[in-house]
This record gives C-alpha cells, structure tokens and sequence, in this order.
C-alpha cells in the first residue's frame, strides 16, 4: 500500500460544476495535509493546507479532512478552465512531506 | 520577495558528466528539500536538510549522488558520473519549519530540466 494514495484520473468536469479531488494516507499519526496544484511544465504551488477534521474553507477551494478514516479531499467549485491542472496531496511525516502522485483535472469550457 | 530559486533551468549533458544543480531557499526559511520528478515514478524526495544539516538522505538512488548545504542560503545537488536514467525534473523546496513541528508547508523552486543523452 502506498503511503499517500489518489486517483491519477484524469478527471472532467464541465465549467461551472464542482470537482472533487480525494486522497488516503496511511500514517495516523500524521497531522498536516496540504493541497498542491502543478500546472504541466510548472512547479507544485500550495493552494491549501489543513490539519484539523472538518472542512477548511479558501474562496472556492474547500479541503475537507477526516482523520478517523484516513481521507483527505479538495472541492473545486465554480470551475474554471483555469482550474486545469495535476492536484498533488501531500501528508507530513516528521519533518517531511509525502506526495501522492497527483490527480489531472481538465475542467472543459 | 524572491522565491526559492534554481539554476541553472535546463541542463543538457552527456553520459558520464558531472551535473551540479543549485538552488537557493527563501531567505528565513530553515528547511531544503531536493526533489525528483518523472512520468513514471511522481514526486520523489531525495534528500532534506534543516538548519544546513542533513536530516533524511534515504531518497538518494546512489552513491553517484550527493548533496550539500554551506550555509543557510545555499544548496547543491550533485550527480556524478550522469545517466540517462538520471534525466528529470529536480525541483528545490524551502519551509519555515522543520524539525520542531508547524504546518511544515513548502514552496518549491522552478526546478531544473535535466536531460543526460
């Protein structure tokens, strides 16, 4: 089982819907996750970062988290063709981040 | 305010060079990451220092790679001799925590293109 794990997609969503960008981890005792957006050819951008369950609001990015269960989500609402892109979850672990390896997004006009 | 910054961006070279990528942290931050990326394998930490030492040298695929940190502003990632494996995206990460705990966030370099013919 892999430490941090996504779905690679790609995942479609017609502009204007919300997307939906999930991820599990294996470590309990990891306590930060955050939300990376990689646009192709770019490098990894913090868009978000949680550490408490529940839902942690950004205009129109939402990170929701629940420990209990190990899962991590980002819901993208409104979105824009601009919003396309490869979604990397990551999960501290000591001192270190442990990447999934990402979710493409196209989100079509 | 600068961000972490790499050079050089693209780097060509031939089997058998020696690579030296650089990399320079956001001013204040304590924390450097060397990363790799392909297709095949994502996001791949190499190796991370805090406070210039360092900390996790797990990722390094092998002795052909080394990293150093001289100081607080400064960093270089090694390869020698050069593969064609070795070809990559090696991107540099700052945070402004690191071992003692915090949120941990990192914002990465650029990175550089490598492509070792």
């Amino acid at each position: 089982q892999k430490e941090v794990e996504q779905n690679s997609g790609p995942l479609s969503v017609p502009e204007g819907a919300i997307a939906s960008l999930n991820c599990t981890y294996s470590d309990r005792g990891s306590q930060s996750f955050f939300w990376y957006r990689q646009y192709s050819g770019k490098s990894p951008e913090l868009i978000m970062f949680i550490y408490s369950n529940g839902d942690k609001e950004d205009g129109r990015f939402t990170a929701q988290l629940n420990k209990a269960s190990q899962y991590v989500s980002l819901l993208i609402r409104d979105s824009q063709p601009s919003d396309s892109a490869t979604y990397l979850c990551a999960v501290s672990q000591g001192g270190k981040l442990i990447f999934g390896q990402g979710t493409e997004l196209s989100v079509k006009p | 305010d600068a961000g972490v910054i790499q050079s050089p961006r693209h780097e060509v070279t031939e089997m058998g060079q020696e690579v030296t990528l650089r990399c320079k942290p956001i001013s204040g931050h304590n924390s450097l990451f060397w990363y790799r990326q392909t297709m095949m394998r994502g996001l791949e930490l190499l190796i991370y220092f805090n406070n210039n030492v360092p900390i996790d040298d797990s990722g390094m695929p092998e002795d052909r790679f080394s990293a150093k940190m001289p100081n607080a502003s400064f960093s270089t990632l090694k390869i020698q001799p050069s593969e064609p494996r070795d070809s990559a995206v090696y991107f540099c990460a700052s945070s402004p925590r690191g071992l003692a705990g915090g949120n941990n966030e990192q914002f990465f370099g650029p990175g550089t293109r490598l492509t070792v013919l």
